[in-house]
């Protein structure tokens, strides 16, 4: 199993700052033959479902603000939140694609300082 | 509207059997890859099981393979997940989503929103 590694696990950011989230596959989840990287991050507020953030690393999904951005590849991801707003305080997870089971890191929890 | 609605969470005792249901609505489960994933009390997500979208492969995560069974009803546009042998480490929020799979990428979209199971005497 490809195993996902978030980090930090918590992390406190000043409104309007921005914060950095990364996440690290034990093997690279880039297929060759279209040269995409399969990962996910979501967004998960407390009661609420996971909602999609980013897919293929670095593309925002449609009505995701574009304070949000994606990068990375092979085996090193991170997201970025540009100037943090009282609304992104969460949960964050990265997925990976590549191969069953689609495998999740443990979660970064985002905070307000 | 594309839409998720999942129901059969209830609580049941260790060695129980549970079965789960996603109602979809807005797109046509058989066109699609079919996923739950659970989500114990306080902790993160764990992919539990797939179907492909002519239902001809199903994978399952191994700390429920040989109990629990995914299945669909085509006619009631609807996936399932059959819960045998239940543990108090099965304990979670139950989710169902889509995998979209396309040139526009790949990814869980959408979720819906959960259901509780909890295994307890």
């Amino acid at each position: 199993d490809i195993v996902m590694t978030q980090s930090p696990d918590s992390l406190a950011v000043s409104l309007g700052e921005r914060a950095t989230i990364n996440c690290k596959s034990s093997q690279s989840i880039l297929y060759s033959s279209n040269n995409k990287n399969y990962l996910a991050w979501y967004q998960q507020k407390p009661g609420q479902p996971p909602k999609l953030l980013i897919y293929w690393a670095s593309t925002r999904e449609s009505g995701v603000p574009d304070r949000f951005s994606g990068s990375g590849s092979g085996t090193d991801f991170t997201l970025t939140i540009s100037s943090l707003q009282a609304a992104d305080v969460a949960i964050y997870y990265c997925q990976q694609f590549y191969s069953i089971p689609y495998t999740f890191g443990q979660g970064t929890k985002l905070e307000i300082k | 509207e594309v839409q998720l609605v999942e129901s059969g969470g209830d609580l049941v005792q260790p060695g129980g059997s549970l079965r789960l249901s996603c109602a979809a609505s807005g797109f046509t489960i058989s066109n699609y890859w079919m996923h739950w994933v659970r989500q114990a009390p306080g902790k993160g997500l764990v992919w539990v099981s797939r179907i492909n979208s002519d239902g001809s492969s199903i994978s399952y995560a191994a700390s429920v393979k040989g109990r629990f069974t995914i299945s669909r009803d085509s006619a009631k546009n609807t996936l399932y997940l059959n819960m045998n042998s239940l543990r108090a480490e099965d304990t979670a929020v139950y989710y169902c989503a889509r995998h979209v799979i396309d040139d526009s990428g790949s990814k869980f979209d959408p979720w819906g929103q959960g259901t509780l199971v909890t295994v307890s005497s």
